[in-house]
This record gives C-alpha cells, sequence and structure tokens, in this order.
C-alpha cells in the first residue's frame, strides 16, 4: 500500500536555528497537509498546499513557517528562528481530492528544540 | 465551544467487551467525519470513515446523527490491539482535518 514518508524521524535542533521537515507524499496525490502535534494534546491543522500555493493557514502557521514543493516529490516544512514552543510532532498528509475524502499521514518527525 | 469534543476517558474494558465512543462537533456545516487510531507517539491511522446511514467495518460500526451533531463509534468483541486513541475527525470545508482530542482505549486481559 502507497504511504507517506517524513524524514528525519527524529530531529534535535538549538533555539533560533532553522529546521526543514522533509515529506514524499502519495504519488498520485495532489493535495499535502502539515500538521502539529504537542504532547498530550490534539492534532492541530498547520497548512495546506495544492497546485504549487498554500490553500489555507492556521493561525500557528505564521511567518515563522513556510512550504515548499521543490520538485515532482518532495514537500517541505520550513520553520525559522525555533522556539521552545516549536517542540512537537509534525505529520505530513496527502489526499487525491479535497472533498470530502480522508487523508493519509505519514509516522512523523519529533522536532526537539533545546 | 470546542469545534470536535470528546471524552477523553480512558476507558479500560476486558478482552471481549463492547465499547462505544461518542463525539460531538459544532460547525453544522461540517459533512465529512472520520474516526482515526492513533497509537502512542505514532501518526494518525484512517479507522473508518462515517456515513450518515451508519457503517460497519468487522467489529467496528461508526454512526453520525446531524441533527444531534453527534458521532459515534462502536467496537465490539474488543481484542488487547484495539487498545489506543481513538480520535473523532470532521473534515473542514476548506478540506484541513480537524481533531478532537482522542479518547484512549485500554483493553485487558
Amino acid at each position: 500500500e502507497p504511504e507517506v514518508t517524513q524524514t528525519p524521524s527524529h530531529q534535535v535542533t538549538q533555539m533560533g536555528q532553522e529546521v526543514i521537515l522533509r515529506c514524499v507524499p502519495i504519488s498520485n496525490h495532489l493535495y499535502f497537509y502539515w500538521y502539529r502535534q504537542i504532547l498530550g494534546q490534539k492534532v492541530e491543522f498547520l497548512v495546506s498546499f495544492y497546485n504549487n500555493e498554500i490553500s489555507e493557514k492556521s493561525e500557528i502557521f505564521d511567518d515563522q513557517f513556510s512550504v515548499e514543493r521543490p520538485d515532482g516529490s518532495n514537500f517541505t516544512l520550513k520553520i525559522r528562528s525555533t522556539k521552545l514552543e516549536d517542540s512537537a510532532m509534525y505529520f505530513c498528509a496527502s489526499s487525491d481530492s479535497n472533498s470530502n475524502q480522508p487523508q493519509h499521514f505519514g509516522d512523523g518527525t519529533r522536532l526537539s528544540i533545546l | 465551544r470546542k469545534e470536535v469534543e470528546q471524552d477523553p476517558g480512558p476507558f479500560n474494558v476486558p478482552e471481549g467487551a463492547t465499547v462505544a465512543f461518542n463525539c460531538t462537533y459544532s460547525n453544522s456545516a461540517s459533512q465529512s467525519f472520520f474516526w482515526y487510531r492513533q497509537d502512542c507517539r505514532k501518526e494518525p491511522k484512517l479507522l473508518m470513515s462515517v456515513y450518515s446511514s451508519g457503517n460497519e467495518d468487522g467489529r467496528f460500526t461508526a454512526q453520525l446523527n446531524r441533527a444531534s451533531q453527534y458521532i459515534s463509534l462502536l467496537i465490539r468483541d474488543s481484542k488487547l490491539s484495539d487498545s489506543a486513541t481513538y480520535l473523532c475527525v470532521a473534515w473542514g470545508n476548506t478540506g484541513k482535518l480537524i481533531f478532537g482530542q482522542g479518547t484512549t482505549l485500554q483493553v485487558k486481559p
């Protein structure tokens, strides 16, 4: 079964540094998403992406964050000047439609900011 | 009011028991709903979609009541492997998924 893959599985970074989280969505999917989950809290939507542009972003997704699809397979989330509160699991998801379809999640990147 | 609200539990049940989880949502315009399962520190995995007519997949039955804005999940004949957190999820009209806090199930031998 095709799956969404994410790298790295765990990233440890000093506060103030930049990190790039990488995702390879399912190959025939056109809609891409990033979510995050702070330990002990619910999964929160960050951003959706379609046709090489952001479709929607949450309040969390401020100027510190950016997304990019640099080639035909990768989808990245960049966090500039990381803060302690950015520590969380970051999940990438993809779907073949944005109409009532479930999304398939990667196994996440655990980001730890020191 | 939370967009998707669940009783966090935990629900502790013996093997073989039947257990039901409930969920309410606040946005009456939400059109689609899902139950995802999340194991500790893992990604959410789709368990099943939820349809107005109700749907069943093996030991799992999901129901949607649009009038009450209420979703349920019933698990029959619980297995040890069913121990996980069950996430009630609404599909936001713009494509994003809106997650509940999750309900934790612990099935004991």
